[in-house]
């Protein structure tokens, strides 16, 4: 079973410009997540889809960060105007959901630094 | 709000070693926590998931417990390689979905 495709692996822009990564979840999984990981902390929720709509996007920056997931299937998410504080790693996931849990598979991460 | 901590946030141990990682939680109605793994530049696998309704999960040389009353979970690697060495997060979820995650413990078994 292939995992969850992220690209770009790593990222450096300058402050104020706009950055894109993409996904590519594992097949058949219907929920797909965004989630930012600083450096030394845990990774948080972003966005978290349901098929190509939006479930929970109540911690993205709406200002600046914007996210889709046309078809169902693979997922765009956008930083504009980037900040230094935006440097993280992003990570996607995919998830089934097993005994009424959801269980994640993450991707290997776009790691974006912001100079 | 829930918050998650994890104790200790980093440990290095000889290998052979018997230990424990510690999660602690403030909100009590929790739907499930997972324990994850996450090697440096890679992204995170899942260990061991438990319900809420279950006490403690068994993987291999891992266990995960789960003490709702007391706000704690516990992850004992027994036997301890220094294959283990990576940080080891712990992430509750009290809606079946979003998971709010510790800041990891940062494990190294020395050979």
């Amino acid at each position: 079973e292939a995992g969850v495709a992220q690209s770009p692996r790593y990222k450096i822009i300058e402050k104020r410009q706009s950055v894109a990564f993409w996904c590519n979840p594992i097949s058949g999984h219907a929920t797909l997540y965004w989630y930012q990981q600083i450096l030394g902390q845990g990774p948080k929720l972003l966005i978290q889809f349901q098929n190509n709509g939006v479930v929970d996007d109540s911690q993205l920056p709406k200002d600046r960060f914007s996210a889709e997931r046309l078809k169902g299937v693979d997922s765009t998410l956008k930083i504009q105007p980037a900040k230094l504080e935006d440097s993280a790693v992003y990570l996607c996931a995919s998830s089934y959901e097993w005994r009424g849990a959801n269980v994640l598979t993450f991707g290997a991460g776009s790691r974006l630094t912001v100079l | 709000k829930q918050e998650v901590t994890q104790i200790p946030a980093a440990l290095s141990v000889p290998e052979g070693e018997n230990l424990v990682l510690n999660c602690s939680f403030t909100d009590s109605a929790i739907y499930n926590l997972q324990w994850f793994r996450q090697d440096p530049g890679k992204g995170l696998t899942s260990l061991l998931l438990i319900q809420s309704s279950q006490r403690e999960q068994t993987s291999g040389r891992l266990n995960a417990s789960l003490d709702k009353s007391s706000g704690r979970s516990t992850l004992y690697i027994a036997a301890s390689q220094p294959g283990d060495s990576a940080t080891y997060l712990c992430a509750f979820s009290t809606s079946g979905s979003r998971l709010t995650f510790g800041e990891g413990t940062q494990l190294t078994v020395n050979p």
